[in-house]
């Protein structure tokens, strides 16, 4: 059965840190480019990051350029995205997702 | 960058209706365009990808057509469980947007 499960989410404060990890089971995760997409509370999906399959290749959504790294670890069958310098409006259902499967998704809220 | 835009952005349907949704890029992406179908509180599902080959386990009820600017979601025959939202996205460049999707009711 294929299943990513992310994890890592919580509340932070403006200006604070959070490292997501989506680990997963299931397929041959180190044949698959990966993506982080999110969903901000009651709005549409965005696309976020995405990373090759030997996490030599990344590329950003502007908004979160010099703030988010993406990177994998294929012997952990792992995805992770550190988070920094998080704003109000990084607040968002985290999902990762490649091809056709989903992760459940991970809540991130940034708030004082 | 390429914008996605997607109309109607709400549509009320009967279920065995024939519902058409439509994406539009602001360039010509091929046919890099995926579809997906959320339900509130769960997590995107994908159903199309290549902007008209489905995925497994998706029903053949739902099909894609468009190549260029010009996308087309079709269900033929809507069924209870195809009440959601659905998302177009991009994959030829960077960033790979997500249109702002279309509600589909029940009416």
């Amino acid at each position: 059965e294929v299943q990513l499960v992310e994890s890592g989410g919580g509340l932070v404060q403006p200006g604070g840190s959070l490292r997501l990890s989506c680990v997963v089971s299931g397929f041959t995760f180190s044949n698959y480019w990966m993506s982080w997409v999110r969903q901000a509370p009651g709005k549409g999906l965005e696309w976020v990051a995405n990373i090759n399959q030997d996490g030599s290749e990344k590329y950003y959504v502007d908004s979160v350029k010099g703030r988010f790294t993406m990177s994998r670890d294929n012997a952990k069958k792992s995805l992770y995205l550190q988070m920094n310098n998080l704003r109000a409006e990084d607040t968002a259902m985290y999902y990762c997702f490649t091809f056709d499967m989903w992760g459940q998704g991970t809540m991130v809220t940034v708030s004082s | 960058d390429i914008q996605m835009t997607q109309s109607p952005s709400s549509l009320s349907a009967s279920v065995g209706d024939r519902v058409t949704i439509s994406c539009r890029a602001s360039q010509d992406i091929s046919n890099y365009l995926s579809w997906f179908q959320q339900k509130p509180g769960k997590a995107p599902k994908s159903l199309i990808h290549a902007a008209s080959t489905l995925h497994s386990g998706v029903p053949s009820r739902f099909s894609g057509s468009g190549s260029g600017t010009d996308f087309t979601l079709t269900i033929s025959s809507l069924q209870p469980e195809d009440f959601a939202t659905y998302y177009c996205q991009l994959y030829k460049s960077y960033p790979h947007t997500f249109g702002p999707g279309t509600k589909v009711e029940i009416k």
